[in-house]
């Protein structure tokens, strides 16, 4: 079975760092493109990254360009979001989901990251 | 940045009634759209992909129509684990989507 899970979220101060986590297990991450999508309280769901299958093509929505920045370790078969210089409107639920011929077929529960001092 | 507007934000029905969701596009996104279904505590869950097309386990009372800027969700005969969030996902210019606000379908 396809699941995803999402770690590393937490509480942080304006202008910290945080990393995000998200294991896959029933299917290899280098088969697939994965993203991040997030949700804000009281706000819609928005398409954050995306990172191609060859692991090396990255595209970031406007709003988190230069301060995120997607990966994967394909020997731990995990996603990763690192979030630098975070501010109050980076807090959201933050999930993974994985990409097939555009549709996100699977998502994570999410992590919530509380950006706040 | 292509805008989705979901309507109405609430449907309030009874059980074994047809729910018509709607989702109209800010401009034509031709074939790019998908509709999920999300329940409290679980993650979104793929339902129509390519404006019609059921995804995998899908049942047949789900169906997915439109074209252009205008698409609609028919739920043909609600079951009662239909009640729950609706939200349309456009993707026109991958990787780069926008999602609607959503339609909650609730027990009259």
């Amino acid at each position: 079975e396809v699941q995803l899970l999402e770690s590393g979220g937490d509480l942080v101060q304006p202008g910290g760092s945080l990393r995000l986590s998200c294991a896959a297990t029933g299917f290899a991450l280098s088969t697939s493109a994965m993203n991040w999508v997030r949700q804000a309280p009281g706000k819609g769901l928005e398409w954050v990254s995306t990172l191609g299958s060859s692991g090396t093509d990255t595209y970031y929505a406007d709003s988190v360009k230069g301060r995120f920045t997607i990966s994967r370790d394909s020997s731990q078969n995990t996603l990763y979001l690192q979030m630098n210089s975070l501010g109050v409107e980076d807090t959201a639920v933050y999930h993974c989901a994985r990409d097939v011929k555009g549709v996100f077929d699977c998502w994570g529960q999410g992590t919530l990251v509380t950006v706040s001092s | 940045e292509i805008v989705l507007t979901q309507s109405p934000a609430t449907l309030s029905l009874s059980p074994g009634n047809r729910a018509t969701l709607s989702c109209r596009a800010s401009q034509s996104i031709s074939s790019s759209l998908a509709w999920y279904q999300r329940k409290p505590g679980q993650p979104p869950r793929l339902l129509i992909y390519g404006v019609s097309n059921r995804a995998t386990g899908i049942p047949a009372r789900f169906s997915g129509s439109g074209s252009g800027t205008d698409f609609t969700l028919t739920i043909s005969s609600l079951e009662p684990e239909d009640f729950a969030v609706y939200f349309c996902h456009q993707r026109s210019s991958w990787p780069r989507g926008t999602f609607g606000q959503g339609t909650k379908v609730e027990i009259k």
